[in-house]
């Protein structure tokens, strides 16, 4: 069973940062939080990942907040391309595969 | 990031045929392997785990009779759906591990969309 729980949907304005949180109150002290997006009829796509600090890359940042119970995925620069369903995932590092949960999709508007 | 590929990108087959699907890492090498399944407007259930020269590890629910995993190199898994069904039409996706420890990556396939007439 997913872990996480993330808002069925949101919508952003092109250009503007979108901000998507994600719960994860039961998160335990060698899980890392996983952020993928699948746009529609595509495999699944990698954004990032953390496990206590802040992280950032060239697609996104990930804020996780001090008790760890809940994260925010920022993209800075929504862009139409940008319009997915994102899944934050919580899994400990090792052998254990995903398990997606049912996401948040994110509709980028003109 | 790593490369994924899956071949067909999408079948059509009569009920009671068996297709195959073939997941390929393309520039690194993969010791594990993992199948999804995807019906419309769901999300994705883990199918199984494969893991280079040994037999795949099934979810509950899945039939590893009707979905025959075969990951005989580390670049090459196969899922066969043998004796498909109309139920069986569904995305499947594969996913492959980068890395042997600490916190990896999965990347993910296209995608095959399979149709069961």
């Amino acid at each position: 069973d997913a872990k996480t729980t993330q808002p069925t949907s949101m919508d952003c304005a092109e250009g503007r940062a979108a901000n998507l949180p994600c719960n994860h109150s039961t998160i335990s002290g060698n899980e890392y939080v996983y952020w993928y997006r699948q746009i529609h009829s595509q495999g699944p796509q990698y954004i990032i990942h953390g496990l206590k600090n802040n992280e950032t890359n060239e697609m996104a940042s990930l804020i996780i907040t001090e008790d760890r119970k809940s994260s925010t995925l920022i993209l800075p620069h929504a862009t139409l391309r940008d319009t997915a369903v994102y899944y934050c995932i919580v899994r400990v590092s090792g052998n254990t595969p995903l398990v997606f949960g049912k996401g948040t999709r994110l509709s980028v508007i003109a | 990031g790593a490369v994924v590929s899956q071949h067909p990108s999408w079948v059509i087959c009569k009920s009671g045929t068996s297709v195959k699907i073939e997941c390929r890492s393309l520039d690194f090498q993969a010791t594990t392997m993992f199948w999804y399944r995807q019906f419309p407007k769901q999300s994705l259930m883990l199918m199984a785990t494969s893991n280079e020269g040994s037999k795949a590890t099934y979810e509950q629910g899945v039939e590893k009779d009707k979905f025959l995993i075969n990951h005989a190199s580390l670049t090459l898994s196969t899922l066969t759906v043998t004796s498909a069904h109309p139920e069986d039409s569904s995305f499947y996706i594969c996913s492959a591990r980068v890395g042997d420890r600490g916190p990896y990556e999965q990347y993910f396939g296209p995608g095959t969309r399979l149709t069961v007439t």
